[in-house]
């Protein structure tokens, strides 16, 4: 178990509002990913990090932002929320600690977002 | 463009029979992992293929790694209701770089 945790898990939010969601580990690995899981689409990478203020942008990065000021903690912004991004949010992590490789993830339990 | 083209999309079967699901793409990649995901909760790492032609087995589950590295296989013996689930193939095309994920099979098992 990497002891990998999302806050919330569920979230109901109106259209223009801001949005941040959380991604905490407690076991140092190195690198942290957000995905946005649609049906049809399977799971497309959002943004990701390779260490504490590093970090680019995945497939479907318009209109969200990531912050990583410290190891374990891993943020996610909607900055104006839109219908669009109503989806299900999973973090992920990987690297060395824990036997995991840097291709190996291990997933958070997901947040919901519903943008009405 | 799906890089990582995953059939069938859709499966139900009986109990006891089993099944192949297939994971394929025009690229060649380094490495190809296996996920099964249960619905309301997030993809469980089941297996990393990493050379071509190789072949992992976990349990009923088998996994083969194509010999030229664009594709693979799942197959499961006598699959059981606890099988069900969503399976994702994943694969790397270089070192340290992202990870590529198929669109997933979701598999039913009736009792």
């Amino acid at each position: 178990d990497a002891g990998i945790t999302q806050s919330p898990r569920h979230k109901v939010t109106e259209t223009g509002t801001p949005v941040t969601l959380r991604c905490h580990q407690t076991e140092n690995h190195r690198y942290m990913y957000w995905y946005r899981q649609d049906p049809g689409h399977g799971l497309r990478l959002i943004h990701y990090s390779y260490g504490v203020k590093d970090t680019d942008k995945g497939e479907v990065s318009d209109g969200y932002s990531v912050s990583r000021s410290k190891t374990e903690d891993f943020l996610l912004t909607l900055e104006s929320a839109t219908s669009s991004q109503t989806s299900v949010y999973f973090c992920a992590i990987s690297g060395a600690s824990g036997g995991l490789t840097s291709y190996e993830q291990y997933f958070g339990p997901g947040t919901r977002l519903t943008v009405t | 463009t799906q890089l990582l083209e995953q059939s069938p999309q859709f499966l139900s079967i009986q109990e006891g029979e089993n099944l192949t699901v297939y994971c394929n793409s025009s690229s060649v990649f380094s490495s190809l992992q296996w996920y099964r995901q249960e619905p309301g909760e997030g993809p469980v790492l089941l297996v990393t293929v990493v050379t071509g032609g190789e072949v992992k087995k976990l349990k009923r589950l088998t996994f083969q790694f194509g010999d030229a590295r664009k594709d693979s296989s799942l197959h499961i013996t006598a699959a059981q209701p606890g099988d069900t689930g969503l399976y994702l193939c994943a694969g790397e095309k270089t070192s340290y770089d992202k990870v590529i994920f198929g669109p997933g099979t979701s598999l039913s098992v009736i009792p």
